[in-house]
């Protein structure tokens, strides 16, 4: 299948820095990227859809200003999580979609924000 | 509105035996049945799907089972193993999606020796 290799792993940083996450389809070319926030024992809840060389949308509730994409080429996206706070640790997800149905994910990034 | 909704939350199963995971839908506009498997610190991968032209699909130990006039779909893992523990998602979806997921709550299978 697909490869989505999402970079880096995990992460921690100080409250009120910003964290850059990097999204990339390694064998195929992303017409679409999706990013998901998954919280400890919970559910994989859709953030944004970023679609390359527009601007992303982002679901209901979530800050656009806070958590930033951008998908300037068709194998990479990336979300920078800006002035970052302890709430927002969690671990996050990216999937990149190849115009079909199917989802590919990355390996996820654990966030810890102190 | 809560569109997906997975069963049980949690299960425990004795290595050999049956696990059964539930995913009942509302959108009938749905036409792919994903189900995802994911380990502790890694993203879901895809581990089996149906389309709604089928009944049944299976794939070595694991088989979707779809009812579609119920909206819903059901995962067996036959003959379940230690290795299986993890927890599982169902996303419906609509083809073409490209991978816009709903997913359900989760269900935690613990397998034990």
């Amino acid at each position: 299948g697909a490869v989505v290799s999402q970079h880096p792993s995990w992460v921690i940083c100080k409250s009120g820095t910003s964290v850059k996450i990097e999204c990339r389809s390694l064998d195929f070319q992303a017409t679409t990227m999706f990013w998901y926030r998954q919280f400890p024992k919970q559910s994989l809840m859709l953030m944004a859809t970023s679609n390359e060389g527009s601007k992303a949308t982002y679901e209901q509730g979530v800050e656009k200003d806070k958590f930033l994409i951008n998908h300037a080429s068709l194998t990479l996206s990336t979300l920078t999580v800006t002035s970052a706070h302890p709430e927002d640790s969690s671990f996050y997800i990216c999937s990149a979609g190849s115009g079909g149905t199917e989802a590919f994910f990355g390996q996820g990034t654990r966030l810890t924000v102190v | 509105q809560q569109q997906v909704k997975q069963s049980p939350q949690s299960l425990i199963v004795q290595k050999g035996g049956i696990s059964i995971i539930n995913c009942a839908y509302e959108n009938t506009a749905f036409d792919y049945f994903p189900w995802y498997q994911q380990f502790p610190g890694k993203g879901p991968a895809l581990l089996i799907a149906i389309r709604p032209d089928v009944s049944e699909k299976k794939e070595g130990r694991f088989t979707i089972s779809f009812n579609k006039s119920a909206k819903q779909f059901s995962l067996h893992i036959m003959d379940s193993q230690p290795g299986d523990s993890a927890t599982y998602f169902c996303a419906p979806t609509r083809k073409g999606s490209q991978g816009n997921l709903i997913f359900g709550k989760g269900t935690k299978l613990s397998v034990k020796p």
